[in-house]
């Protein structure tokens, strides 16, 4: 079964900084994998969905990569500013379905 | 844009009644999909569905089942609620298998 994981499970940085999220999988067989951000309790937005033929994909001032073969993605954000601050997901579809890591929880200082 | 919706926001229950949690997308996705989410558990599968009158367990099936009579519709029933099934229960639809999913925004349900 696919496990996903993300590292760190929480992290806290000053405004205007930039950070890297991480996250890896154990079964390097996907067809994409999508970043997702959830703000406390509402529902998961999508940032960023990558195929897996894709090496990496932009929305402004987030970019993800995806090394397939060595089974890890990395959502780099610029600039971080306080609205920045939420819980970021990464999900890989293996086909049938989406397995979710547990998330980064990201506080941006002002 | 793909308008995932869930019915309620919050609800609270009482142990033992029947709760049905309603979700309806708006552009045609074959597959839709029923997750809780629980602090420290992240998101675990209960139930998804292929097509019409179609379901398939996901992860954590035990004490739910589902209905999907119309395309749109993809309906999550707690026969029996228990205070176990506290949780966000969260929807989400995908065009087909290779797509990105769309998550609706959610529903709180306390069982009491």
């Amino acid at each position: 079964k696919q496990e996903v994981t993300q590292i760190p499970a929480a992290l806290s940085v000053p405004e205007g900084e930039n950070l890297v999220l991480n996250c890896s999988f154990t079964d390097s067989a996907i067809y994409n994998l999508q970043w997702f951000r959830q703000d406390p309790g509402k529902g998961l937005t999508s940032l960023l969905l990558i195929q897996s033929s894709q090496r990496e994909q932009t929305s402004g001032r987030l970019n993800a990569s995806l090394d397939k073969s060595s089974g890890r993605s990395t959502l780099y954000i610029a600039a971080s500013q306080p609205g920045d601050s939420a819980t970021y997901l990464c999900a890989v579809n293996t086909g049938n379905q989406f397995y979710f890591g547990t998330g980064t929880s990201l506080t941006v200082i002002p | 844009d793909v308008k995932v919706t869930q019915s309620s926001r919050y609800l609270v229950k009482r142990t033992g009644e029947k709760v049905f949690l309603e979700c309806v997308q708006d552009m045609d996705h074959e597959n839709m999909f029923w997750y809780r989410q629980d602090p420290g558990l992240g998101l675990r599968l209960i139930y998804f569905s292929y097509d019409v009158k179609m379901k398939e367990k996901g992860d954590i099936p035990e004490g739910y089942s589902v209905s999907r009579e119309k395309k749109e519709r993809f309906s999550l029933i707690l026969e029996s609620a228990s205070t176990n099934q506290t949780s966000m229960y969260l929807c989400a639809s995908s065009l087909r298998g290779l797509y990105g999913y769309t998550f609706g925004s959610g529903t709180r349900l306390t069982v009491v």
